[in-house]
């Protein structure tokens, strides 16, 4: 089984900046996506291919990689920022998802 | 705009088989380069890939499940649909549906995803 790892929590203070990482063996070779889930609504695709926004997400989202490890990151974060993020990887066909971070938007 | 719905009992019993349907609007089924899959989220938990079934026919399981599921389609309704046998209460979640548009490509469209609780 492939694991993409995740930190279960990020709080952020509003307008200021949050990072959110998600690491695993040969993410490098891999392509990278993340999701937003906000309570009792399904998930959202907000980045894909590692850095690319889906028509209508907003700027302040933007997606890098380093190596192994994928990052999400939040820029202005906003009020309506505040849900769990997932990031999502394929590995032999497989598709696998990070445990999610809870972001907080304090 | 692509919609997906969910449907199928909320509620079924420990060693029978859950059974789901998601119906697509707005698209085809059998529309070249396009994979539907089914994903699952235990309550307060993470999401769980199932497997896919491809625009002409072929599919891919996750491996932990791949002894349990079946996943078809029926383009004459525009559906496809997941079987789920010899459930137990871990296999309680909020079941999704999801359209991906192509091989490697993320889920793009999801269904509000239905809730199947096991349990006698």
């Amino acid at each position: 089984s492939y694991e993409l790892t995740q930190p279960p929590s990020v709080s952020v203070s509003p307008g200021q900046t949050a990072s959110i990482t998600c690491s695993a063996d040969k993410l490098d070779n891999k392509y990278v996506c993340w999701y937003h889930q906000k309570p009792g609504q399904s998930p959202v695709l907000i980045l894909y291919q590692d850095n690319k926004r889906p028509s209508g997400i907003p700027e302040r989202f933007s997606g890098s990689k380093s190596g192994n490890t994928a990052i999400l990151t939040i820029s202005g974060t906003q009020a309506m920022d505040e849900a769990d993020y997932y990031c999502q990887a394929w590995d032999r066909r497989t598709a696998f998802f990070g445990s999610g971070t809870k972001v907080t938007v304090l | 705009q692509v919609q997906l719905q969910e449907s199928g009992p909320g509620l079924v019993k420990p060693s029978e088989t859950l059974s789901l349907t998601c119906t697509v609007s707005g698209g085809s089924v059998s529309s070249v380069g396009y994979y539907w899959s089914w994903i699952r989220q235990p309550p307060g938990k993470g999401l769980e890939w199932i497997g896919y079934i491809s625009y002409s026919g072929n599919t891919n399981y996750n491996p932990s499940l791949e002894s349990r599921v079946t996943i078809s389609v029926d383009a004459s309704t525009n559906q496809f649909s997941l079987k789920l046998n010899s459930v137990t209460a871990a296999d309680t979640a909020v079941y999704y549906c999801a359209r991906r548009a192509g091989l490697l490509s993320p889920f793009d469209y999801w269904g509000q995803g239905t809730l199947v609780t096991v349990s006698s």
